[in-house]
C-alpha cells in the first residue's frame, strides 16, 4: 500500500456517460498528478496540481476535466469519451513539485481501468 | 525520435540468472534516472534512483548511469520468480517534467 488510494479500480462507460475517477492520497503531499497508461506507450502526464492548483495541462482533451478541492483529494472527471480514451489510468502524489533541482519520489495509486465502449 | 527509448521486450529468464535492463535518452539535460517496477494491476513503485552518472546497488538490484553515451541499466542479479514485472525507466532535468519509457516486461520462471 503506498498511501494513495484510487477509485474505481475498473470502469466501463459508453461514450454518452458521465464519470469521475477519484484519487485520495494519505501522506501529507503537496502535488499530485494523473497519468495515462496505454499498452506500449510510455507513461503519459496529463495535469499536475501543486497545493491545489492547477499548474500543467499537457494538451489534454477537453473531455477530461480535473478537479482538486484539497490537497488530498483529486478528482479526473469524464465526459464524452471515445473508445481510444480506454486505458489504465494513474493518479500519484510527491512531496512537492518536480523543479528540476532535486530529485522526488512519486508515489502510484493502483490506477483505474477504464473501457470505453 | 522518442526523448526515451526502452524496449518493451517480454524478456523471459530462468530463476537465478542476471538481468539487464536498458533505456537510451537522447536529452543531455536529464540528470536524474529513476527505475519504477510495476506489477500486474498496480501502480508503479520506486525501485532505485541516481543522480547523474555513476553506480547504486541496493541488494540485487544496480543501477547504473552513463551519461557520456545516455545509456542507463537497471542490473537484476540472482533474479527471483517475484521480480516477474514491468520494468520502467524515467529521468528529469531542468523541467519538472518525469519522462518514462514504455517499460519493460520481465518474466522469471522457476
Amino acid at each position: 500500500e503506498t498511501g494513495v488510494t484510487q477509485t474505481p479500480r475498473h470502469l466501463v462507460m459508453g461514450m454518452t456517460n458521465k464519470k469521475s475517477l477519484k484519487c485520495e492520497q494519505h501522506l501529507g503531499h503537496n502535488a499530485m498528478y494523473w497519468y495515462k497508461q496505454s499498452a506500449k506507450k510510455p507513461l503519459e502526464l496529463m495535469f499536475v496540481y501543486s497545493l491545489e492548483e492547477r499548474v500543467e495541462n499537457n494538451s489534454v482533451p477537453s473531455r477530461f476535466s480535473p478537479e482538486c478541492p484539497n490537497s488530498s483529494h483529486l478528482f479526473l472527471h469524464l465526459h464524452t469519451l471515445q473508445p481510444e480514451d480506454s486505458a489504465l489510468y494513474l493518479c500519484a502524489s510527491s512531496q512537492d513539485r518536480f523543479d528540476g533541482l532535486m530529485n522526488t519520489e512519486a508515489f502510484f495509486g493502483q490506477g483505474t481501468r477504464l473501457t470505453v465502449v | 525520435q522518442k526523448e526515451v527509448e526502452q524496449d518493451p521486450g517480454p524478456l523471459s529468464v530462468p530463476e537465478g540468472a542476471i538481468v539487464s535492463l536498458n533505456c537510451t535518452y537522447s536529452n543531455s539535460a536529464f540528470q536524474y534516472f529513476m527505475w519504477y517496477r510495476q506489477y500486474s494491476r498496480k501502480g508503479p513503485e520506486l525501485l532505485m534512483y541516481t543522480y547523474s552518472s555513476g553506480n547504486k546497488e541496493d541488494g540485487r538490484f544496480t543501477a547504473q548511469v552513463d551519461k557520456s553515451s545516455k545509456y542507463i541499466s537497471l542490473f537484476i542479479r540472482d533474479s527471483q520468480p517475484s521480480d516477474s514485472a514491468t520494468y520502467l525507466c524515467a529521468m528529469s532535468g531542468h523541467t519538472d517534467k518525469l519522462i518514462f519509457g514504455t517499460g519493460t516486461r520481465l518474466q522469471v520462471f522457476p
